[in-house]
């Protein structure tokens, strides 16, 4: 089992659709969680953190699972710029940061 | 804006060269990492440093190699490079404590003809 999983997707939606992502990781001991989206032939970048239950900001929702092990990721009213792809991200505790494979997300008009 | 920068961003080279990737940053971060991504595929991490003359190896076997004399540098290397190598690499650096934000630079992509 892989340390951090993520939906496979790709999602299609619709302009103006409520879509969700999911995440589950291994490490009990983790602490912070994150959120990322990469535009195609881009960096990744920062686009959520999750230090207790949950985080909004806007039109994304980041929502903590510690007994399930889960994060989500929920973005609402959504909009043809969102489209890309979203890395779940689980700081380890030691030096290493593990990247989920990432959910592919394609915004239509 | 993250204040990591690498160079070159576009590298086309031929089979046997040694090439060098830089990677600076001026945030004063510790934490200094290398990804290894082909298009459409997740990330892999091939070298990490949590200071000055310290590295280590990371999940993904990569015939480069890095080092990390200054804390702003962290160089990757590949004495002969292959088409096999043909891949973006990702150059990240990380704030303090292990629960920090992750900072990429723009990435250098590679092509090995």
């Amino acid at each position: 089992r892989k340390e951090v999983e993520q939906d496979p997707g790709p999602f299609n939606v619709p302009e103006g659709a409520t879509v969700a992502f999911n995440c589950t990781y291994s490490n009990s001991a983790s602490q912070s969680f994150f959120w990322y989206r990469q535009d195609c032939r881009k960096e990744p970048k920062l686009l959520m953190s999750v230090y207790s239950s949950g985080n909004e900001d806007g039109r994304f929702t980041a929502q903590l699972n510690r007994a399930s092990q889960y994060i989500s990721l929920l973005i609402r009213d959504s909009k043809l710029s969102d489209s890309a792809t979203y890395l779940c991200v689980v700081p380890t505790g030691g030096f290493k940061t593990i990247f989920g494979a990432g959910t592919r997300l394609f915004v239509k008009a | 804006e993250a204040d990591i920068y690498q160079t070159p961003r576009y590298l086309v080279i031929g089979t046997g060269k040694k090439i060098t990737l830089e990677c600076s940053q001026t945030m004063g971060h510790d934490k200094m990492y290398w990804y290894q991504q082909d298009p459409g595929m997740e990330l892999h991490l091939i070298h990490y440093s949590y200071g000055v003359n310290s590295t280590e190896k990371g999940d993904l076997s990569s015939e480069s190699t890095v080092s990390r004399i200054r804390t702003e540098h962290f160089p990757l290397t590949l004495e002969s490079a292959r088409p096999s190598h043909t891949s973006q690499y990702l150059c990240a650096s990380m704030t303090g404590g292990y629960t920090g934000e992750l900072f990429f630079g723009e990435g250098s992509r590679l092509t090995v003809l």
